[in-house]
């Protein structure tokens, strides 16, 4: 299988503080991950392409002061949400790749409902 | 014109109809093609993926790819209420296509298979 472990499942924070995800490739490596946000009754937006050992590169309008992602190993990504405020209450959700399979799919995560009061 | 059109229904059909989703596309490049099926508040759970035109079968389910037409479906048999979910269409151009092998998705269409 490719499983990719997502924590926390949901989360409630208060407006101001951070709040931590990760992404985890359990049973392979994935030198690159995706993360998304979607709301209700939409498709998945593209937040940033998140690259094991370099920066991530962020989507056009994405504040990448405000979305922080680091991708320190070959099976863990994570995204902070700095001084989160209600408007970023949403679903992300991260994906991963095989290494080295550049045309295999990807796989996603149950994903991470934020709510910020 | 958005590179990747799927009508998001909803869709509601009886417990052992043939179901057909579609998606339609702009961009002859793409080459790689998949559906995922998204329970409410879960991540999207990969059931086909296919290379170039042809047809793919995995139980209940048929992959179809038309690429003069631009034009992909997914067939489900004897669907069943576990079903009963959102299915994103998603397809790239393969070896990266210049955007590190992110895929285009489709809205989504919800499916509803009723008892």
């Amino acid at each position: 299988g490719a499983v990719v472990s997502q924590h926390p499942s949901w989360v409630i924070c208060k407006s101001g503080t951070s709040v931590k995800i990760e992404c985890r490739s359990l049973d392979f490596q994935a030198t690159t991950m995706f993360w998304y946000r979607q709301f209700p009754k939409q498709s998945l937006m593209l937040m940033a392409t998140s690259n094991e050992g370099s920066k991530a590169t962020y989507e056009q309008g994405v504040e990448k002061d405000k979305f922080l992602i680091n991708h320190a190993s070959l099976t863990l990504s994570t995204l902070t949400v700095t001084s989160a405020h209600p408007e970023d209450s949403s679903f992300y959700i991260c994906s991963a790749r095989r290494s080295g399979q550049i045309n295999s799919p990807l796989h996603f995560g149950n994903g991470t409902r934020l709510t910020v009061t | 014109q958005k590179e990747v059109e799927q009508d998001p229904g909803p869709l509601s059909v009886p417990e052992g109809a043939i179901v057909s989703l579609n998606c339609t596309y702009s961009n002859s490049a793409f080459q790689y093609f998949m559906w995922y099926r998204q329970y409410s508040r879960k991540g999207p759970e990969l059931l086909m993926y296919t290379y170039s035109s042809g047809n793919k079968e995995d139980g209940r389910f048929t992959a179809q790819v038309d690429k003069s037409s631009k034009y992909i479906s997914l067939f489900i048999r004897d669907s069943q209420p576990s079903d009963s979910a959102t299915y994103l269409c998603a397809m790239n151009e393969g070896n990266y296509g210049g955007s590190q092998g992110n895929l285009i998705f489709g809205k989504g269409t919800k499916l509803s298979v009723k008892p």
